[in-house]
C-alpha cells in the first residue's frame, strides 16, 4: 500500500539558515509527489509537485525538492529560511486507481519553527 | 478568483449530536474532496466527488458519515451521531477534473469540530 513517512515531527531553524525537510514514500510505480504547507488556521497550499522529468523541482516561495528514486525520497529544501516560513509542511503521494481522479496520501507533517 | 469556501469555521457539539459542514468549491472545478485531519496527523481522504457522483468513498465511515453534492457544485458533509474521535478539522478541496492528479487540489480553510 502507498504510504508517506515524514521522520521529523518538529524542526527549529534560525532565520537565514538553510532547511531540509525529509520525506520517504512507498509506492509501486513512478509516484506523483507533492509538498504542501499549512499555516495556522489556514488550508493547505501547494508548494511544488513532481510527476516526471527533471528530479529537481522548483516551487513557490523559494522552495525546491529533489526526487531520489533509489532512496524513495522527496526532500524539501530552502537555502535561507524566513520567519514567515514557520508552518506545518506535508508531503503527499498521489495514487490513481479505479475510476477516481486520484487521491493524495499525506504524511503526518513536520512543524517548522523559526528562531529570530 | 474566489477560493474554496467552507462553513462554519468552528463547531462544538456534544457526542451523539449531529453536525453538518458546507463547502463551495472553486467555480468550474468538477472534482471535490472531503478530508479529515486529526490533530497531529496529515489529512485523510473521506470522499471524492466528480460532478455530483461519488468516485471514492472507501474511507468514509458510512454508519455515521454521509455526504452529498446534489447539483455538482457545493457539497455538505454530515456526521450523525458524532463520537469523541470525530474531533478534527474537516477540509474541503477541489480540482479540475480534466487534469486528474496533475491538477492542483485547492483547499479551503477547514472546519474545526470539537466533540465533547
Amino acid at each position: 500500500a502507498q504510504s508517506v513517512t515524514q521522520p521529523d515531527i518538529h524542526i527549529t531553524v534560525s532565520e537565514g539558515a538553510s532547511l531540509e525537510l525529509r520525506c520517504n514514500y512507498s509506492y509501486g510505480a513512478t509516484p506523483y509527489l507533492f509538498w504542501y504547507v499549512q499555516s495556522p488556521g489556514q488550508g493547505l497550499q501547494l508548494l511544488l509537485k513532481y510527476f516526471s522529468g527533471d528530479t529537481l523541482v522548483q516551487g513557490i516561495k523559494g522552495f525546491e525538492a529533489e526526487f531520489k528514486r533509489s532512496q524513495s525520497s522527496f526532500n524539501l529544501r530552502k537555502p535561507s529560511v524566513h520567519w514567515s516560513d514557520a508552518a506545518e509542511y506535508f508531503c503527499a503521494v498521489g495514487a490513481q486507481y479505479g475510476g477516481s481522479q486520484g487521491n493524495l496520501i499525506f504524511g503526518k507533517g513536520t512543524k517548522l519553527s523559526v528562531k529570530p | 478568483e474566489a477560493g474554496v469556501a467552507q462553513s462554519p469555521r468552528y463547531k462544538i457539539i456534544e457526542k451523539r449530536q449531529s453536525v453538518a459542514f458546507w463547502c463551495n468549491p472553486i467555480s468550474g472545478h468538477a472534482t471535490l474532496y472531503w478530508y479529515q485531519q486529526i490533530l497531529g496527523q496529515g489529512p485523510k481522504l473521506l470522499i471524492q466527488f466528480q460532478n455530483n457522483g461519488v468516485v471514492d468513498d472507501s474511507q468514509l465511515p458510512k454508519d455515521r458519515f454521509s455526504a452529498e453534492r446534489l447539483k455538482g457544485v457545493d457539497s455538505t458533509l454530515k456526521i450523525q451521531p458524532a463520537k469523541l474521535e470525530d474531533s478534527a478539522v474537516y477540509l474541503c478541496a477541489s480540482s479540475l477534473v480534466s487534469q486528474g492528479l496533475r491538477g492542483e487540489q485547492y483547499f479551503g480553510p477547514g472546519t474545526r469540530l470539537t466533540v465533547t
